[in-house]
């Protein structure tokens, strides 16, 4: 399985600002995706974000709010703009890796980034 | 577009008893089912996954799945309960090679002792 490292792991953020958060792969992956999930629900798809291309948004999401990098199969970011208490949430970074010969992909998560926004 | 419904919020077992968390779905070609764990104040670990192949999945930790075509259904289940296995579990699908998975709303097992 693929391991995924973030950063940060928690913050607290002021109202306004921005922040960006890493995410480092031990391995190389062609899809990486952002999920959201606020407090006490289920997961939210962000955006996928494609190597050497623009991230794709799903809707109710858009690039000035979540700007997203992939510059190289083994990283992303994705930066939270002008944030608002509405913003604080879970932050996932996942990847699609294959776990073994001929077993279909798999999306691994990381531990995420927990946000709070005052 | 695909979709995934978990039933039930809470599901309660005692120590030793089987579990079973229930899972629907819905897309419109070959659905990749995956069930994922959340321990607190952690991100999801994956536990197994269904993509083709014999319809009784086995994972992580002792939990097994069962497909279920004609019922559109993925439950998850455990023959003995731990306490350790007290967490939030969360169905997902894809459809086929489709990018978008989509994530049930979560069901929270609590394994009492």
């Amino acid at each position: 399985s693929a391991v995924i490292s973030q950063k940060p792991s928690r913050d607290i953020c002021q109202r306004g600002t921005s922040l960006t958060i890493q995410c480092q792969v031990d391995s190389q992956v062609t899809m990486m995706f952002w999920y959201r999930q606020q407090p006490g629900q289920s997961l939210t798809l962000i955006a996928t974000a494609n190597q050497g291309s623009e991230a794709t948004y799903e809707s109710g999401f858009v690039i000035d709010k979540f700007p997203i990098s992939r510059p190289n199969l083994t990283f992303s970011t994705l930066t939270v703009s002008n944030m608002s208490p509405e913003d604080s949430s879970i932050y996932l970074c996942s990847v699609e890796a294959y776990p073994g010969q001929g077993s279909g992909n798999t999306i691994y998560f990381g531990e995420g980034s927990w946000l709070t926004v005052v | 577009a695909q979709s995934v419904a978990q039933p039930e919020d809470q599901v309660n077992v005692a120590e030793g008893n089987p579990l079973t968390v229930k899972c629907t779905y819905s897309v419109s070609g070959n659905p990749y089912l995956f069930w994922y764990v959340q321990y607190p104040n952690r991100g999801l670990q994956f536990l197994l996954k269904y993509i083709t192949g014999d319809n009784l999945v086995k994972g992580s930790y002792g939990f097994e799945a069962e497909f279920n075509k004609s019922q559109t259904s993925f439950h998850l289940k455990k023959p003995s309960a731990l306490v350790s296995d007290s967490a939030l579990y969360f169905c997902a699908v894809r459809d086929g090679g489709n990018n978008d998975m989509r994530f049930g709303a979560g069901t929270r097992l609590t394994v009492k002792p």
